[in-house]
């Protein structure tokens, strides 16, 4: 079955603590995404990956931290650093002009 | 940078009625709008696009129409259904530094269909 897969669905930290959310993708594509959702914001971009070992820093990044060391897999680390870590988070890989999302993540920090 | 402005944020129409979400840009360089949809618990799924070159794509119910000078898009649902009730997120395509485009999200459009 072809997909975008985030896992955990739920995930709960306490403050301080990093925590990271893993995302895979067997779909072949180059172009990776991880997104932040809150309520009445929309989709922001946390950080993206084109291209294998490569990333760039989205609009939100600070925080945040990622690695690209494969093609199918870009997790996401939220640091001590984040403020306000609390949030769902997507993850997309993305194929010419269409974005492909996982399931998403909710991650809860008490 | 790209703003995007995404309006109404919640709409309720009666099944059957029409449902229109209005999205505004400021990048004039924009050249790809596309609409997602999520549903409850579920993850966002592109249901229509439109580029800078077009002024309006149909597939079926669902519509789009692009006015660049003004630098606006809406989406429009006709004899909405139940099971059209979702999040609409409009988007707006940019360029990043040479790394491809990447998308500008609305804040999303609570559309709630009522039976």
């Amino acid at each position: 079955d072809g997909g975008i897969t985030q896992s955990p669905k739920y995930l709960f930290r306490k403050e301080g603590q990093n925590v990271t959310l893993s995302c895979e993708q067997n779909l072949n594509h180059d172009a990776m995404y991880w997104y932040r959702q809150d309520p009445g914001q929309g989709l922001r971009l946390i950080y993206y990956s084109q291209i294998v070992n490569d990333f760039q820093k989205g609009d939100i990044a600070e925080g945040y931290s990622v690695s690209r060391e494969k093609k199918e897999s870009f997790p996401l680390t939220v640091t001590s650093a984040q403020k306000n870590p609390t949030a769902f988070y997507l993850c997309a890989s993305q194929e010419n002009t269409e974005a492909f999302f996982g399931q998403g993540t909710r991650l809860t920090v008490v | 940078g790209e703003n995007v402005e995404q309006h109404p944020s919640t709409l309720s129409v009666q099944e059957g009625d029409s449902a229109v979400i209005k999205c505004t840009y400021s990048d004039s360089a924009s050249n790809y709008f596309p609409w997602y949809k999520q549903e409850l618990g579920k993850r966002p799924q592109l249901i229509i696009d439109i580029r800078s070159n077009v002024g309006e794509k149909k597939d079926q119910r669902i519509a789009v129409t692009l006015n660049k000078t003004a630098k606006h898009f809406s989406l429009h649902i006709t004899e909405t259904q139940p099971e059209d009730s979702a999040v609409y997120f409009c988007a707006a395509s940019i360029g990043r530094d040479n790394y491809g485009q990447n998308f500008v999200f609305g804040p999303g459009t609570r559309l709630s269909v009522l039976p």
